[in-house]
């Protein structure tokens, strides 16, 4: 079994719609991470949790919200998804700190289509 | 300006050629430096990460760091086409609390 899951694995929407993207794992891991990939753009960081009671904006997280339900679980949501949110959404998760074991782990993405 | 920099390519080298990618990246305080592969429509995977200057090697693949220059490499060698891929660069901030990504090389390894 995959140590990140996301669910689902393709959507798409209509502009207005509420959306949530789900994120599990089962690497025992702290730190979980919220990324969207455009093409041209790279990775970027819209939210990231150290643990449930310690979540943090990342680079782009306006019209995002992120909830930590537990320590294995990590979900993001578009209050109201505009068609600029259509992009390849990523949930990755680290174990602590700087050094050797800040390696990211990726789920498999999801797709999110905003139409 | 981009806290990470990468040439987009594409990049093609014949099989069992060098293949020679580069990053830049602008804050000084960075610790750890990683590269990741990412094929088509798949999430990325880690391939190598360095913390310190000098050469790390890992079977085909040396990551080179130079924090003096704020530069970062990764040699493959004997290339494969299986290597064909999208090369991300991903840096992390002082705190190591988060990373930071280029837009990724894309190389293409011809039999």
């Amino acid at each position: 079994d995959a140590d990140v899951t996301q669910t689902p694995r393709n959507r798409i929407t209509k502009t207005g719609k509420r959306i949530m993207l789900e994120c599990s794992q089962t690497k025992g891991h702290d730190r979980m991470y919220w990324y969207r990939q455009d093409p041209g753009l790279g990775l970027r960081l819209i939210y990231y949790s150290f643990d449930v009671k310690d979540i943090n904006k990342g680079e782009i997280s306006d019209g995002y919200s992120v909830s930590r339900q537990a320590q294995a679980k990590f979900s993001l949501s578009l209050e109201s998804a505009i068609p600029n949110q259509t992009a390849l959404y990523f949930c990755a998760t680290s174990d602590w700190g700087t050094g050797s074991t800040d390696t990211q782990y990726f789920g498999p993405g999801t797709r999110l289509t905003v139409l | 300006q981009k806290e990470v920099e990468q040439n987009s390519g594409p990049l093609s080298v014949p099989e069992g050629a060098i293949a020679s990618l580069n990053c830049t990246y602008s804050d000084r305080g960075s610790q750890s430096f990683f590269w990741y592969r990412q094929y088509s429509g798949k999430s990325p995977e880690l391939i190598m990460s360095i913390y310190s200057n000098g050469d790390k090697e890992d079977g085909r693949f040396t990551a080179q760091l130079n924090k003096a220059s704020q530069y970062v490499s990764l040699l493959i060698r004997d290339s494969q086409p299986s290597d064909s891929a999208t090369y991300l660069c991903a840096v992390s901030d002082p705190t190591g609390n988060q990373f930071y990504f280029g837009t990724g090389t894309s190389l293409t390894v011809i039999p």
